[in-house]
């Protein structure tokens, strides 16, 4: 059965940093996976979406990259800024329309 | 605006009275799903849709029912709800379950069951 973690589970950096999440997962052998945002008290907003047959996806600050393999995802945050404080979390789905497993998140906060 | 729209967005309710929250997207989405997130068990999922007519089970399914009549709504019914259905609720929709699909979520329900 699949498996998402995250690590850190919280970080704390101050504005302007560089910054990496990490995800990993168990079963290498997934469809897609899925970077997404949540802010206190709202729902998820996908961020980047990585395809099995893709090694990385850029969205302005943005890069997260996928190494199956080794069941390992990676959300790379440049110049981060208080605005980016937030939990990320990472999805895994394993096949067509099979369930998205979600990692328990990483709550980052940006100091100004 | 595309979106997914959750109603209500807060309900306190007592054991056993039903209830049913509404969910529906406006992008004309094939696939839809519930979730629960719950403090150390994070995202759940509940009940899936792939089109009208057609539903299946997630992982925690038991004590919840759903149907789907219409493309754009999908509701999730609590007949007889419990103190440990307390939790929050999103509904997530996408085009179809193709690899390059994103989803897109509601913005929650926080459901308290006394």
């Amino acid at each position: 059965k699949q498996e998402v973690t995250q690590i850190p589970a919280a970080l704390s950096v101050p504005e302007g940093e560089n910054l990496v999440l990490n995800c990993s997962f168990t079963d290498s052998a997934i469809y897609n996976l899925q970077w997404f945002r949540q802010d206190p008290g709202k729902g998820l907003t996908s961020l980047l979406l990585i395809q099995s047959s893709q090694r990385e996806q850029t969205s302005g600050r943005l890069n997260a990259s996928l190494d199956k393999s080794s069941g390992r995802s990676t959300l790379y945050i440049a110049a981060s800024q208080p605005g980016d404080s937030a939990t990320y979390l990472c999805a895994v789905r394993p096949n067509y329309g099979q369930n998205f497993v979600f990692g328990p998140g990483t709550r980052l906060s940006v100091l100004p | 605006e595309a979106q997914v729209t959750q109603n209500p967005r807060y309900l306190i309710t007592v054991t056993g009275k039903k209830l049913t929250v509404t969910c529906s997207q406006n992008m004309n989405h094939e696939y839809m799903s519930w979730y629960r997130q719950d403090p150390g068990l994070g995202l759940r999922q509940i009940y899936y849709s792939m089109n009208v007519e057609v539903t299946d089970k997630g992982d925690v399914p038991e004590g919840y029912k759903v149907s789907r009549k219409e493309k754009r709504n999908f509701p999730l019914i609590l007949e007889s709800p419990s103190p440990n259905q307390t939790s929050l609720y999103f509904c997530a929709s996408s085009l179809t379950a193709g690899p390059n699909e994103k989803l897109f979520f509601g913005s929650g329900t926080q459901l308290s069951v006394l």
